[in-house]
């Protein structure tokens, strides 16, 4: 059974920190994605990866940075929180190959106080 | 940008049928289709590819017009199951990889 994982499903943190979301996907993809979700706004790519240390901006990359040291893993970083990053962020992975779908993560509530 | 989606939601009685429209202003390599319920992840559906290939969900049936950059999912006789929130993603090759740009989503509810 395929999977991709989220490192928590909440998480609490104060303006000003940084924050860690992790991600791993034991299906050997080499695609994996970062995606926030907000309601009336539905999803929206932050950042994605097509192979180990390669990433791209997506649509809205402003406060944010990743990291994929290993195929499996992709972070990403809030650099300095702010309350406007209070969302449902999703990782997503998906075999390179064109026509093949995209399986997500459970979501992490995160909420920036 | 992202694709437009309508209806933005819809209510359905058990049974009914529906159509969720997707519109991109882009050139699409292809179109996907996903369901998120209440609390969950999405789930695939259904990819449409350029050419006309199709690959997804034997009970629910989608279109794409490549020129109109448009694609329509059909819901046919549905069931409390289909409530959910529709999202369709547009396929876009960005030189290093293909992403996925998601509509804002139609959100169905089917009652009894």
């Amino acid at each position: 059974d395929v999977k991709v994982t989220q490192s928590s499903r909440y998480l609490v943190k104060r303006t000003g920190e940084k924050v860690f979301l992790e991600c791993v996907q034991d299906m050997d993809h080499e695609n994996m994605f970062w995606y926030r979700q907000d309601p009336g706004l539905g999803l929206r790519l932050i950042y994605f990866s097509y192979d180990v240390k390669m990433k791209e901006k997506g649509d809205i990359p402003e406060g944010y940075s990743v990291s994929r040291e290993k195929k499996e893993r992709f972070s990403l970083i809030l650099e300095s929180a702010s309350t406007n990053q209070t969302s449902m962020y999703l990782c997503a992975s998906s075999s390179q190959a064109r026509g093949y779908e995209q399986y997500f993560g459970p979501g992490t509530r995160l909420t920036v106080t | 940008q992202q694709p437009v989606q309508s209806p933005q939601a819809v209510i359905l009685r058990e049974g009914e049928d529906a159509v969720i429209n997707c519109s991109s202003s882009k050139a699409l390599y292809s179109v996907h289709w996903y369901r998120q319920k209440h609390g969950e992840a999405p789930v695939f559906l259904m990819i449409l590819l350029k050419g006309g290939e199709q690959k997804g969900h034997d009970k629910i049936s989608a279109s794409f017009n490549e020129k109109k950059q448009q694609s329509s999912l059909y819901l046919t006789a549905s069931q409390l199951s289909y409530s959910g929130t529709y999202f369709c993603g547009t396929e876009t090759f960005t030189g290093g990889g293909n992403k996925l740009t998601f509509g804002t989503g139609t959100q169905l509810k089917v009652e009894l």
